[in-house]
């Protein structure tokens, strides 16, 4: 597709129960991005690939999220046992080079809106 | 540490009017990047402008203009002659030179364009 696609765009969970998140990035594109959005917030940052690795994972809140990109391609994020203050947007993003470099934009997806009841 | 802030948190004009969204930085880099994003209620983040602090000149894209200013750490955004389609949240964001990939938002501002 064109742009940054991501699935569900709704999940809502209970709590204690184990959701996945994909994320199709734009075609070629070599970074990948997982921004936590709360609800009137800015997003924040929890996670960047670089093709297949994970070059940082500082932003992920506890060890239950866990992201991976196993072909450089396609992003899953997957939360374990989740918990109420895990309700949030998550937003996945990438840009064509190895981030940094003057020029390189990041183009975001619309997001997974995960309610935990 | 690196931080945005964006005091305003809604703003509401009548279509037409000018309307400039505020954004205050704060980072001990020499070398780093500015973004404004549009965000409508669908959720996907529009990217609208990137700046690298070496680069102070105002740019000016249709109606919207950027203002940057480092002498105060500002960023500020400018829509002229708005529109309803504008009604939505701006993020202004900040990412450094050691972990530019990393972008550091501010918390919006919500702007409503009324007919």
């Amino acid at each position: 597709g064109a742009g940054v696609s991501q699935s569900p765009r709704y999940k809502v969970a209970k709590r204690g129960q184990d959701v996945a998140l994909r994320c199709d990035p734009i075609s070629g594109h070599v970074s990948l991005f997982w921004y936590q959005q709360a609800l009137g917030q800015g997003p924040e940052f929890l996670t960047y690939f670089q093709n297949e690795a994970q070059l940082d994972k500082s932003g992920l809140p506890s060890d239950r999220f866990f992201a991976e990109r196993p072909e450089g391609s396609v992003s899953t994020l997957k939360i374990q046992r989740t918990q109420q203050e895990d309700s949030a947007v998550y937003l996945c993003a990438s840009s064509l080079w190895q981030s940094g470099l003057s020029g390189n934009t990041i183009y975001f997806g619309e997001g997974s809106w995960l309610t935990v009841v | 540490a690196q931080k945005v802030t964006q005091a305003q948190t809604e703003i509401s004009v009548v279509e037409k009017e000018d309307v400039t969204l505020d954004c205050v930085y704060e980072t001990r880099d020499t070398t780093y990047y500015l973004f404004w994003y549009k965000q409508p209620p669908s959720g996907e983040l529009v990217f609208l402008i990137r700046r690298n602090s070496f680069d102070e000149q105002n740019e000016i894209s249709g109606r919207y203009s950027w203002n940057f200013q480092k002498s105060t750490s500002s960023f500020n955004f400018t829509i002229t002659a708005s529109q309803v389609v504008d009604s939505a949240v701006y993020f202004c964001a900040l990412s450094e030179g050691d972990s530019s990939y990393k972008l550091i938002f501010g918390s919006g501002t919500r702007l409503l364009v009324r007919p």
